[in-house]
C-alpha cells in the first residue's frame, strides 16, 4: 500500500512565523500535490510537483511556496503565515491516476 | 473547466441498506473518475476509480456507474454497515488535472 506520511497532525503557529509542512511518500511516485481544505471549499490545490526541483502553482498558491529536493519529499512553506492560513492541509502522491492521500495537517495560526 | 458537484451533502441510511451517492460533472472530455472515503480525522482514501470507456465497475461491496451521455456518476455501497459513515467524494480528471467535488456526508441509522 502506499504510505503519505505528513510530519505533524496538529500544529499551532503564530501569524507571521514561517512555517513548514512536510510530506513523505514511499511509492516512488514522480507527482506530489499539495491541497488546502476546508469546509464547504472542498480540496483546493496550492502546489504540485510532476520530478524533484519543479513545481507548479495551482489554484491559490499566494502565500505559499514548496520545495522538492528529493523524489520522496515535498514540503509545503508558509512565508509569513496569516490568520487565513488557519485550515487541514493534505499532501498527495500520484502514478499518473488516483492520488494517494496522507491523513492531514491542521493548522492553526493564531 | 470542470465543475464537479454531488447532489446531496447529507445521506442518511439504514444499516444493512444499500447507499447510493451521486455525482455529476460538467465536462464531456473528462476521462477518467475516482471516488474517494474521508472518516473523521483521516485524509481522503482511494476506494475505486472508473475509466471513460466503461461505465460499471465493481469492487468489494462497491459498485460505480458512470453515465456519460448525461454527465453523472454514482457510488452504490451494499448492505452499508456503520464503519461506511464518512464523507464521499468523487473527482474527475479533464487535460491531466484532478477536479475534486465538495463531499456527501453518509450517515448510518442503526
Amino acid at each position: 500500500d502506499v504510505k503519505v506520511t505528513q510530519s505533524s497532525r496538529y500544529l499551532v503557529k503564530r501569524t507571521g512565523e514561517k512555517v513548514f509542512l512536510e510530506c513523505v511518500q514511499d511509492m516512488d511516485h514522480e507527482n506530489m500535490f499539495w491541497y488546502r481544505q476546508d469546509p464547504g471549499l472542498g480540496l483546493r490545490l496550492i502546489y504540485f510537483s510532476y520530478d524533484v526541483k519543479m513545481k507548479e502553482k495551482g489554484d491559490i498558491p499566494e502565500g505559499y511556496s514548496v520545495s522538492r529536493e528529493k523524489k520522496e519529499r515535498f514540503s509545503l512553506i508558509l512565508e509569513s503565515a496569516s490568520t487565513n492560513q488557519t485550515s487541514m492541509y493534505l499532501c498527495a502522491s500520484s502514478h499518473g491516476q488516483a492520488q494517494h492521500f496522507g491523513d492531514g495537517t491542521r493548522l492553526s495560526i493564531l | 473547466g470542470e465543475n464537479v458537484g454531488l447532489h446531496l451533502p447529507t445521506l442518511s441510511v439504514q444499516e444493512g441498506d444499500n447507499s447510493i451517492i451521486n455525482c455529476a460533472y460538467s465536462n464531456s472530455a473528462s476521462d477518467y473518475f475516482i471516488w474517494y472515503k474521508q472518516e473523521s480525522g483521516k485524509g481522503p482514501q482511494f476506494i475505486i476509480d472508473i475509466r471513460s470507456n466503461m461505465d460499471k465497475r465493481q469492487g468489494q461491496r462497491v459498485t460505480v456507474l458512470l453515465n456519460k451521455t448525461v454527465k453523472h456518476l454514482s457510488l452504490q455501497i451494499a448492505a452499508t454497515q456503520p464503519g461506511d459513515s464518512a464523507v464521499y467524494f468523487c473527482a474527475s480528471r479533464l487535460d491531466d488535472k484532478i477536479i475534486f467535488g465538495k463531499g456527501t456526508r453518509l450517515h448510518i441509522l442503526p
